[in-house]
């Protein structure tokens, strides 16, 4: 089943413990990306990854990291966690040719929680 | 990329039609509209997208106005499960940033 998976799906932590959100999709999608949904604010985008060792800065990319060493994990690191940061967040994946479609395929989410 | 203005809420009856508008009057000519919807805080779901001409698939339809600056999304059949939050995007070709709005939070009455 063609699918994105991210773990953990909960996580309560405290502030200033580095955490690691994983993402993976077994389509063989170049482009992957995290966004952050909060109340009253929508979906924004956090980071994104055209390819293997590509990633570009999204809307809200302050107090977050990311890699792409392999094309099927985009993991999310938060490496000095702070209150603000709780939030849902969705790792998505795609190929990128806009023209020629247009789905997005997003993972079920990561609710995290920092104290 | 130009910004999209939906209602905050509306409600349509079972198997009517649920007709949700989208202002993006600022749309440019390499700018595609996009539909997504949000099923309580599942993942967003893609559901169509066009650039000039009306679109339609299994899902739904999209209707987009001859100056490009609205589109109306339609769900021809509404079911309870289409409650949802339904996001309108605008985005330029290749670029892959996506934004979306807060979106029209559509209840389906029984």
């Amino acid at each position: 089943e063609a699918q994105v998976t991210q773990n953990p799906r909960y996580l309560i932590t405290v502030t200033g413990k580095k955490l690691t959100v994983t993402c993976s999709q077994n389509m063989n999608h170049e482009y992957m990306s995290w966004y952050r949904q909060d109340p009253g604010l929508g979906l924004r985008q956090i980071y994104y990854s055209m390819n293997v060792e590509v990633t570009d800065k999204g809307d809200v990319p302050e107090g977050y990291k990311v890699s792409r060493k392999e094309k099927r994990n985009f993991p999310l690191i938060l490496e000095s966690p702070s209150p603000n940061q709780t939030s849902l967040y969705f790792c998505a994946s795609r190929t990128p040719r806009w023209v020629s479609g247009g789905e997005q395929f997003f993972g079920p989410g990561t609710r995290l929680t920092v104290l | 990329d130009a910004k999209t203005t939906q209602p905050t809420s509306m409600d349509c009856a079972e198997g009517r039609a649920a007709n949700l508008p989208c202002n993006h009057s600022t749309i440019s000519g390499n700018e595609y509209v996009y539909w997504y919807r949000q099923i309580h805080s599942q993942g967003p779901q893609y559901i169509i997208h066009g650039l000039k001409n009306n679109e339609t698939n299994e899902m739904a339809s999209l209707i987009i106005t001859e100056d490009r600056k609205s589109s109306t999304l339609i769900l021809p059949h509404a079911t309870l499960r289409d409650t949802a939050v339904y996001y309108c995007i605008v985005r330029v070709a290749p670029s892959e940033k996506l934004t979306f709005g807060t979106g029209t939070r559509l209840t389906i009455i029984p």
